[in-house]
């Protein structure tokens, strides 16, 4: 049992490149989220699912898109990387949205 | 717009000493839930709060839920430098079905 798990671990882009973080739990649940974790600011949802095929937008969802074709695995795709992008990704999966979640370890972005 | 303010940001304290991290909020929540980080991992759960005026203890960790459940406090008694990391509250609504997240409260025990 892996839990959540988040590749890659590291990733450095210049500006303009696109890139998708994979994210995958084997717990079978169906809330999936992604947030971005930037210092003195917290975790901010960017975008989040409900189930298979449903994906809504969080917080900051501006440059991401989502995609949710599985119960497993639940990918985030920049598309045109900016600077303002630097930060750690989390993924996370839940039973609901507002109870306990499960935290991948993270992926370290870097966008120069 | 939810939000939940942490309070403080930044502690550094010495081994023995007791702490409180305070969570606040103008809204009600249905739940109330701590998490810890340590550096390059994930937060883990430590805690969840469902109740107004709930008290749960893990240990030397005491947590409450405010009567009205608009915040909550952690207090730790005799903290070791294994408390050491980031500390976050996270405030549940069945409403929106999401988590908010406080800023975080990075705690620094040293021996």
């Amino acid at each position: 049992n892996a839990g959540v798990t988040q590749t890659p671990k590291f990733q450095v882009l210049k500006t303009g490149q696109s890139m998708t973080l994979q994210c995958a739990q084997d717990m079978n649940h169906e809330y999936m989220s992604w947030y971005r974790q930037d210092p003195g600011m917290g975790l901010r949802l960017i975008h989040y699912s409900v189930g298979a095929g449903i994906t809504d937008q969080g917080e900051v969802p501006n440059g991401y898109n989502v995609s949710r074709s599985t119960t497993e695995d639940f990918p985030l795709r920049l598309l045109s990387a900016a600077p303002s992008q630097t930060s750690v990704y989390f993924c996370a999966s839940s039973f609901d949205g507002s109870y306990e979640q499960y935290f991948g370890p993270g992926t370290r972005l870097t966008v120069t | 717009t939810q939000l939940l303010e942490q309070s403080p940001q930044f502690l550094s304290i010495q081994e023995g000493e007791n702490l409180t991290v305070y969570c606040n909020s103008s809204s009600v929540f249905s739940s109330l839930q701590w998490y810890r980080q340590e550096p390059g991992e994930g937060p883990v759960l430590l805690v969840t709060v469902v109740t107004g005026g709930e008290v749960k203890k893990l240990k030397r960790l005491t947590f409450q839920f405010g009567d009205a459940r608009k915040d909550s406090s952690l207090h730790i008694t005799a903290a070791q430098p294994g408390d050491t990391g980031l500390y976050l509250c996270a405030g549940g609504s069945s409403n929106t079905g999401k988590l908010i997240f406080g800023q975080g409260t990075t705690l620094q025990v040293k021996p």
